[in-house]
């Protein structure tokens, strides 16, 4: 099994949709997760953390489900710029990060 | 610009060449990083070093060789690659290399082996 696990997609969506990524992980211990977002031929970039009671940012939501070891991501109200990857990253063992190998969002007008 | 500056940004180099990808953060973090991102793959760290001290070495090859002379700055040393070598290497950095820490990636620089 993958130490993080995500669905590849591509999820294709138009604008003004909802969706909802979620990404599985294999250590029960894990301490930190995290969102990137990754844009074509670039860098990735944190875009929030997730918490245990789970949080919001605007549009962006993140949700922490330790029984059953999986962090979610949803985005409301898509915006072509929403268009990217979106990387899972979790913390295993001594603190190391591991990150997903991404969810592709493609967001059609 | 993210604060941590990677040159060059783009690298083609036959396998038997020697060359440096540098990497710069001006950021004061205490902690720096290589990853490798091939395509359709996770990223891959490849090393790791906190206060100028190497913590991490994740089996990289000894053809791919880090050096950290202050905590700003990060060079990888490459020498007599092969084509799989070819990917994006992200250089990062971080507060500290504790796994609750953000990090802050360049833009990276694409390597071609041919």
């Amino acid at each position: 099994r993958k130490e993080v696990e995500q669905d590849p997609g591509p999820f294709n969506v138009p604008e003004g949709a909802t969706v909802a990524f979620n990404c599985t992980y294999s250590n029960s211990a894990s301490q930190s997760f995290f969102w990137y977002r990754q844009d074509c031929r670039k860098e990735p970039k944190l875009l929030m953390s997730v918490y245990s009671s789970g949080n919001e940012d605007g549009r962006f939501t993140a949700q922490l489900n330790r029984a059953s070891q999986y962090i979610s991501l949803l985005i409301r109200d898509s915006k072509l710029s929403d268009s990217a990857t979106y990387l899972c990253v979790v913390t295993l063992y001594g603190n190391k990060l591991v990150f997903g190998a991404g969810t592709i969002l493609r967001v059609k007008s | 610009e993210t604060g941590v500056t990677q040159t060059p940004r783009h690298l083609v180099m036959g396998m038997t060449n020697k060359k440096s990808l540098k990497c710069e953060q001006h950021l004061g973090h205490n902690a720096m990083y290589w990853y490798k991102q091939s395509a359709k793959k996770p990223l891959e760290l490849m090393f790791v070093y906190n206060f100028k001290e190497q913590t991490e070495n994740n089996s990289v090859p000894s053809r791919f060789s880090p050096e950290c002379p202050n905590s700003s700055h990060l060079f990888l040393h490459l020498h007599t690659l092969q084509p799989e070598d070819s990917a994006l290497y992200l250089c990062a950095s971080s507060q500290s290399s504790s796994g609750a820490n953000v990090l802050t990636f360049g833009a990276g620089s694409r390597l071609t082996v041919l």
